[in-house]
């Protein structure tokens, strides 16, 4: 069973299309987050709820629109997508705030031409 | 804010050696250091943790070391595999009134040679 799902893998688009990625997670945790991963590997939060409300909200373009419909869910929004989105966006869970494991999900590799 | 370097950044090492990866930090009230292995192509995956109590953990080949007044924190990795070739993220916690984040190091691509 994955406990930390999203879809989809892979997204090829054009500059100025929208696209959204969903995450999900069945461990129960409470906090769900979503980092950026780019070239140079480095691992970047983008956004963090606990509970279905948002407590991270790192300096990431307002393009960018998280949605958590429940606990279980956190669905990440690009607007008018630009080349230096493209990157990995890993999905993640935890149950414990900060000191808790994360268990990340696959990653979403995102190419925008 | 708190600040985590973390080096080297890429480390090749001979199958059967030991690796060693530093990580150091800015916030002396950080309290949670883990460490994250990420192989290629894959997500990153915690591999042992350390809290600021403790001075040193062990599992199997891996441990990790803290040294609270040089604010700074290793990895070793002994007997050295081919599986154990990925990238090591270090991430320090910091004080309790942060908004719930880790802070990362830039991570460090080891290399095993055979």
């Amino acid at each position: 069973d994955t406990a930390v799902s999203q879809t989809p893998k892979y997204l090829v688009t054009q500059m100025g299309n929208d696209k959204s990625i969903k995450c999900e997670q069945n461990l129960g945790h409470d906090t769900m987050y979503w980092y950026k991963q780019d070239s140079k590997k480095f691992l970047k939060i983008m956004f963090s709820y606990n509970n279905k409300e948002l407590i991270i909200n790192e300096t990431v373009p307002n393009r960018f629109s998280p949605k958590s419909p429940d606990k279980a869910h956190l669905n990440l929004h690009i607007n008018s997508l630009e080349l230096g989105d493209s990157a990995v966006y890993f999905c993640a869970s935890s149950q414990v705030k900060v000191t808790g494991e994360l268990f990340f999900g696959e990653g979403s590799r995102l190419t925008v031409l | 804010g708190e600040n985590v370097e973390q080096h080297p950044s890429t480390l090749s090492v001979q199958e059967g050696d030991s690796a060693v990866i530093k990580c150091t930090y800015s916030d002396s009230a950080s309290n949670y250091f883990p460490w994250y292995k990420q192989e290629l192509g894959k997500r990153p995956q915690l591999i042992i943790d350390i809290r600021s109590n403790v001075g040193e953990k062990k599992d199997q080949r891996i441990a990790v070391t803290l040294n609270k007044t040089a604010k700074h924190f290793s990895l070793h990795i002994t007997e050295t595999q081919p599986e154990d070739s990925a990238v090591y993220f270090c991430a320090a916690s910091p004080s309790s009134n942060s908004n719930y984040q880790l802070i990362w190091g830039a991570g460090t691509k080891l290399i095993i040679k055979p």
